[in-house]
Order: structure tokens, then sequence, then C-alpha cells
């Protein structure tokens, strides 16, 4: 079965330090691969995905993902962090196991952006 | 976060109630999800439907009754449910079934 682990629970990051959040990825055949942002007391929000194409996949809010598939990963970074990027970060991959193709998310790694 | 609204935003309930969640999209999706998200779990997916048949079933326990009338409302009865059942449960909608999929922002849920 496909899956993503998150190695990291939490990182922590200065204000306008960049910011990387890192997920590796367990697939057979092409993966499909996604970031979500779940703000406090909010539901998950889109943030990018990779399907095929550039391995720099540039998504919501300034994130950027660099697809590595010598290395089965797709971390997550930006240029320069905001205190507002506090947040819990999520990783998916879409499962194409069985018939049905559903995401299969990480355990989330929370980001802290100190001012 | 307009796209998709969830309702209640918190419930509590003891374990003999019986209550509803009330997911709505107005994005013009045909496929629906229900989630669960407990602490220091990955989500966990419940129900899938598309075009209002149920495609999905995660082995959940049937104290979870998925019900979708039309392809914009999505609906999670809830009956005799354990304090383990405790968590925030999302929706979720994507124009199909391999598609990108937006969240609602959920609803917290506790079990006494």
């Amino acid at each position: 079965a496909q899956s993503v682990a998150q190695p990291e629970d939490q990182v922590n990051v200065a204000e306008g330090n960049p910011l990387t959040v890192k997920c590796t990825y367990s697939v057979s055949g092409n993966p499909y691969l996604f970031w979500y942002v779940q703000y406090p007391n909010r539901g998950l929000q889109f943030l990018l995905k990779y399907i095929t194409g550039d391995n720099l996949v540039k998504g919501s809010y300034g994130f950027e993902a660099e697809f590595n598939k010598s290395q089965t990963s797709f971390h997550l970074k930006k240029p320069s962090a905001l205190v507002s990027d506090s947040a819990l970060y999520f990783c998916a991959v879409r499962d194409i196991s069985t018939g049905f193709q559903k995401l299969v998310f990480g355990t989330g790694t929370r980001l802290l952006v100190s001012p | 976060e307009t796209g998709v609204t969830q309702t209640p935003r918190h419930l509590v309930m003891g374990m003999t109630n019986k209550k509803s969640l009330k997911c709505e999209q107005h994005l013009g999706h045909n496929a629906m999800y229900w989630y669960k998200q407990s602490a220091k779990k990955p989500l966990e997916l419940m129900f899938v439907y598309s075009l209002e048949e149920r495609v999905e079933n995660n082995s959940v326990p049937s104290r979870f009754s998925p019900e979708c009338p039309n392809s914009s409302h999505l609906f999670l009865h809830l009956h005799t449910l354990q304090p383990e059942d405790s968590a925030l449960y999302l929706c979720a909608s994507s124009p199909g079934l391999e598609e990108t999929q937006y969240f609602g922002p959920g609803t917290r849920l506790l079990v006494l």
C-alpha cells in the first residue's frame, strides 16, 4: 500500500528564515503527492500537488515543494517564513492499490514560526 | 472556507444520544467524504460518496451511519457512540473521485 512519512513532529524556525517540512513516500507506480495545511480550529486547506512534470511545484501562500524521485521525497519549502505560517502541515499520497484512489495522509508536522 | 460548510462546529453528546453532523458544499462537486481526525493519528477516511452513491466504507462501526441525499449534502448520523469516538470530523468534497479534495472546518465531537 502507498504511504507517506513525516519524520518531524515539530519544526521551529525564526521569521524571515527559510523553512522546510519533510515528507517521504512509498508508492508502487507514479506518485500523486499533496500538501495540506491546517490552522487552529480549521479544516485542511489544499496547498499544492505533484502529478507529473516539473519537480518543483509552486502552491498557495508562497509555498513550494520539490519532488525528488531518487530520494522518494516531497519536501515542502518556503524561502522566508511568516509567523502566520504557524500551523499543522500534512503530506498525502494517492493510494492506487485498491479500486478506489483514496488519499493517505501522514501524521502531520507542526510548524512554529517565532517572531 | 465557505466552499464546504459543516454544522455544528462543536458537539457534546452522551453515549446514549442520537445526533447528526451536516456537511454542505457549494462548489458543484460530485464527490464527498467523511474523515476522522484524532490526536497524534493520521486522518482516517470513513466514507466516500460519488454522485450520491457510496463508494467506500472503511470498516467503520455501524454506530456511524452516513447519508448523502444529493451531491451537495452529506450527513453523518451518530448513535450510541463511545468516548474513543471523540475527535474532529472533517467533511471534504472534490469535483470527481480522483481530483483535489477541499475540506470543511470540521465538527469537534466530545462523547461523554
